[in-house]
């Protein structure tokens, strides 16, 4: 079974950090791109940065986070700073077995809730 | 990057046909065939309807499809049935190589 579990969340204040997992299982993890969506309370979803197999390509929604990968322990991480309230989301993985570059997220973890409050 | 617009909320019958639209620019829906729909139930992770336009992953129902005109996007669902109702997500490849999602959109079966 493919699967995806996230780790890390939890509560911080603002201005804090925060390094978020991801384990993947059932899936040959070195040969997909990788993402993080979040979806903050009430909103929809979001996406916040992606990684290429090799680690040499990653794109972000903003420049306060870094997403990194170790493929021999298939893992992702995410990791987070300056962290705003706004930022206070539950935060998934993602992938996909189409084009994982462009989107078409069709695995995903049940994700990390992360609250960023004083 | 802003998010893609779709309306708020649809609603239709059971056994009608309801169409969903995400509106973007020539930099991300209008430029790229890399259009994406996902259902969403609250409490569950996102589940991928459509991906490419007007794709269907395996074990998607053909009531579910997809098409694209400029820079507008839709999402089309037949014969609607009460397990449908759900929040309903597009997302595009954007021209700086990131991905946008819309606001979404909440559909009620009547």
């Amino acid at each position: 079974e493919v699967q995806l579990v996230e780790a890390g969340g939890g509560v911080v204040q603002p201005g804090g950090s925060l390094r978020l997992s991801c384990v993947a299982s059932g899936l040959t993890f070195r040969n997909y791109w990788m993402s993080w969506v979040r979806q903050a309370p009430g909103k929809g979803l979001e996406w916040v940065a992606n990684i290429k197999q090799d680690g040499s390509e990653r794109y972000y929604m903003e420049g306060r986070f870094t997403i990194s990968r170790d493929n021999a322990k298939n893992s992702l991480y995410l990791q987070m700073s300056s962290l705003r309230a706004e930022d206070t989301a539950v935060y998934h993985c993602a992938t996909s077995r189409y084009s994982g570059k462009y989107g078409a997220f069709d695995i995903w973890g049940q994700g990390t809730i992360v609250t960023v409050s004083s | 990057q802003s998010a893609l617009a779709q309306p708020a909320s649809v609603s239709g019958s059971l056994g009608q046909s309801i169409t969903i639209s995400c509106t973007g620019t020539s930099s991300d829906v209008g430029g790229y065939n890399y259009v994406s729909w996902y259902q969403h139930h609250p409490g569950n992770a996102p589940r991928l309807m459509i991906y490419d336009v007007s794709n269907r992953p395996s074990g998607v129902s053909n009531r579910f499809s997809g098409s694209k005109s400029g820079n507008t996007a839709s999402l089309t669902i037949s014969g609607l049935q009460a397990e449908d109702e759900a929040d309903y997500y597009c997302s595009s490849y954007t021209m700086t190589s990131t991905v946008v999602f819309g606001g979404g959109t909440k559909l009620t079966v009547l």
